[in-house]
C-alpha cells in the first residue's frame, strides 16, 4: 500500500535549534495537513495545503513555525528557534480532493517525526 | 464550540468480549465522521467514513456507526491484535478536522 513518508522519524535538539521536518505525501495526492500530537491535546492540525498552495494555518504559532510545499512530492514544516514546549509527534497527513468545496475525503497518515528539545 | 469527546479513555476487555466506543460531537454542519487506528509509535490508519445518521459501515470484527450526537465503533469477538488507540474525527463545513483524544484499547488473551 502507498504510504505517506516523513522524516526524520526521530529528532533530539536543543532549544534555540532549527528543526526542518519533511513529508512525502503519497503520490497523485493534492492536499497536505501537518498535525501535532501530545498526550494532552491529541492531534492538532498546524497547517493545510491543497495543490501546494497553503489554506489554511492558523493553528501554527506565526513566530516560529513555518509550513512549505515546494514541489507536490515535498511538504516542509520548519521550526526556528525550536523551544522544549515544541517537543511532540509531528504527522503529515495527505489525501486527494476533487472539486473546489471542502475537503470531506479520508487522511492517510505517515508515521511522524518525535521531536524532542531539551 | 466545536466539540469531539471520545469515551471511555480506556478500555481492557477479555478476548472474546464485545463493547463499544464512544465518539459524541458537536458541530456545525457534519459533513463526515472518520474513524481511525493507532498503533504505538505509527500514524493513524484510516478505518471508515460515515457522512449522515443511519449510516453503518462493517470491516472484520469492527462496527461504525452514525446518530446525529455520536458515533459508536462496535468490536465483536475482540482479539489481541484489535488493541490500539481509536480514534474519531469530524469534520464540520470547512477544512478543519476535530480529532478526539481516543479510546486505548487493550484486549487480552
Amino acid at each position: 500500500d502507498a504510504r505517506v513518508t516523513q522524516t526524520p522519524r526521530h529528532k533530539v535538539t536543543e532549544m534555540g535549534q532549527e528543526v526542518t521536518m519533511r513529508c512525502q505525501p503519497i503520490l497523485g495526492h493534492n492536499t497536505v495537513f501537518w498535525y501535532r500530537q501530545t498526550m494532552m491535546q491529541g492531534l492538532e492540525l498546524l497547517a493545510y495545503f491543497r495543490n501546494r498552495a497553503p489554506l489554511d494555518d492558523s493553528g501554527m504559532p506565526k513566530d516560529r513555525f513555518s509550513a512549505e510545499m515546494p514541489d507536490a512530492t515535498l511538504a516542509t514544516l520548519k521550526i526556528q528557534p525550536s523551544e522544549p514546549r515544541d517537543s511532540a509527534v509531528y504527522f503529515c497527513a495527505s489525501g486527494l480532493v476533487r472539486g473546489p468545496g471542502p475537503y470531506n475525503s479520508p487522511l492517510h497518515f505517515g508515521n511522524g517525526t518525535r521531536l524532542t528539545v531539551t | 464550540e466545536d466539540q469531539v469527546t471520545q469515551s471511555p479513555e480506556a478500555l481492557r476487555l477479555q478476548e472474546g468480549e464485545s463493547s463499544s466506543l464512544n465518539c459524541s460531537y458537536t458541530v456545525s454542519g457534519l459533513r463526515g465522521l472518520f474513524w481511525y487506528r493507532q498503533d504505538p509509535g505509527k500514524g493513524p490508519e484510516f478505518l471508515f467514513t460515515l457522512y449522515s445518521a443511519g449510516e453503518e459501515k462493517e470491516k472484520e470484527r469492527l462496527k461504525a456507526t452514525l446518530t446525529k450526537k455520536e458515533s459508536f465503533l462496535h468490536i465483536t469477538a475482540p482479539k489481541p491484535e484489535d488493541s490500539a488507540t481509536y480514534l474519531c474525527a469530524v469534520q464540520a463545513t470547512g477544512n478543519q478536522f476535530y480529532f478526539g483524544t481516543g479510546t486505548s484499547l487493550t484486549v487480552i488473551p
